[in-house]
């Protein structure tokens, strides 16, 4: 079946460096691609997604680009801020009998100090 | 527009007692989901309802049963609760022009 993996964290970041957080997907068809992000105690929003490949989706200063030959989608950010500490997940639609599902991958937290 | 609600934010339970979990969307989607998140495992789907009138079992099913009460409301109920239900439970609903999902803020169980 469909499955998105993630890289495990947490990811410890300072103020303004880079950020990447990797994200592979196996699926057949050509799915839309998502990621999501949860900041503590609440649910999860969307950050940015593509729905084909080539796309690329951008957020906040998140991107995320759509590889289909790699079959990748990996959250970017230049600098990143206090704020952005918080766990992201990378998802993937599946359509099974007509009806849209997602499949998650397992999160990565990420902690930025100042 | 509140978005997508749930009740109650905590609860704690002994092993064998009943509960339901209450969620309520007001963006008139037809989907609804209930997801599970458990530490290193992300979401997993426990159910789903495509339209008011339609439910239909997701990855882990066992141990729950929903209720699609109206286009707005989409329940789910642990019958006899154990250990293992020991979760965060969120609720989604998305429209169905497109893949966007919308989240509720979660309920916290506890099963003691």
């Amino acid at each position: 079946g469909n499955s998105v993996t993630q890289m495990e964290g947490p990811v410890t970041l300072s103020e303004e460096a880079f950020l990447t957080i990797n994200c592979t997907y196996t699926a057949t068809g050509y799915p839309s691609l998502f990621w999501y992000v949860q900041y503590p105690g609440e649910g999860l929003q969307l950050l940015l997604k593509a729905t084909k490949a080539d796309d690329k989706g951008s957020n906040k200063g998140f991107e995320a680009t759509y590889r289909k030959e790699t079959t990748s989608f990996h959250l970017e950010k230049g600098s990143v801020q206090v704020s952005d500490s918080a766990v992201y997940f990378c998802a993937l639609s599946e359509s099974t009998t007509g009806f849209q599902k997602l499949v998650f991958g397992t999160g990565t937290r990420l902690l930025v100090s100042p | 527009n509140a978005g997508v609600t749930q009740t109650p934010k905590f609860q704690v339970l002994k092993t064998g007692q009943s509960m339901t979990l209450q969620c309520a969307q007001d963006m008139n989607h037809n989907s609804m989901y209930w997801y599970r998140q458990d530490p290193g495992m992300g979401l997993r789907l426990i159910y789903y309802s495509a339209s008011e009138g339609t439910t239909d079992k997701g990855e882990v099913p066992n141990g729950y049963n929903v209720s699609r009460l109206n286009k707005r409301e989409f329940s789910l109920r642990l019958e006899s609760a154990a250990p293992s239900q020991t979760s965060v439970y969120f609720c989604a609903s998305r429209n169905s022009g497109g893949p966007q999902q919308f989240f509720g803020p979660g309920t916290r169980l506890t099963v003691l």
